[in-house]
């Protein structure tokens, strides 16, 4: 079973078109998030939302809009695509418990190209 | 603030030797702490995480790491390198539950 799934894995895409990519999650966690994977491998958390409540939205161009219709899933809607928009980006999910948390899980990550 | 630092960009070891990968963190509280690894063209898979219990964590795949508060530093360990280890390794830490910080991340290189 998939625990936090995203589609599409890879995504190729001209400049200057509106693309989304979606997250769902089935480990019943309160909170998911947007990374943002550079070049360098460094992850870059760009949003993050609990219970379908924006909590987290670090300096992301206003082009990336986070959707959360339900806490089970999270998308993410790129307008007017860049060629620095290409990454790979990580959907993932965690829940909070006493002492520390019982679980923080990743998606398997969309690699997005702009050409 | 917190933040974590990866000492070491890219790590090489020779099939069998031991592995470390080092980690140190700033927090201004008590932190949990994870490892986790991209293989290339995968997901992230946690390895193993600390979270105020036990200071030595054991994960998977043979690895482990040790919590030490006075060095801040959460250091990851493997007795034998297998060649299945070799992929980027991301030391994250985090105090809040919301709010997630990675390392630049670690390659690791196993010569055979």
């Amino acid at each position: 079973d998939t625990a936090v799934s995203q589609t599409p894995k890879y995504l190729v895409t001209q400049m200057g078109n509106d693309k989304s990519i979606k997250c769902e999650q089935n480990l019943g966690h309160d909170t998911m998030y947007w990374y943002k994977q550079d070049s360098k491998k460094f992850l870059k958390i760009m949003f993050s939302y609990n219970n379908k409540e924006l909590i987290i939205n670090e300096t992301v161009p206003n082009r990336f809009s986070p959707k959360s219709p339900d806490k089970a899933h999270l998308n993410l809607h790129i307008n007017s695509l860049e060629l620095g928009d290409s990454a790979v980006y990580f959907c993932a999910s965690s829940q909070e418990a006493a002492g520390g948390f019982i679980g923080y899980t990743f998606g398997s990550g969309t690699r997005l190209t702009v050409v | 603030a917190q933040s974590v630092t990866q000492l070491d960009s890219h790590v090489s070891v020779s099939e069998g030797t031991p592995v470390l990968l080092r980690c140190n963190y700033s927090s201004s509280y008590s932190p949990s702490l994870f490892w986790y690894v991209q293989h290339p063209n995968k997901g992230l898979q946690l390895l193993l995480k600390y979270t105020s219990a036990a200071t030595l964590v054991k994960g998977i795949n043979g690895f482990e790491a040790e919590f030490k508060k006075s060095e801040t530093s959460f250091h990851l360990t493997k007795p034998s390198a297998h060649m299945s280890d070799a992929a980027e390794y991301f030391c994250v830490v985090s105090e809040s539950g919301n709010q997630f910080y990675f390392g630049t991340g670690t390659s690791l290189t196993v010569i055979p």
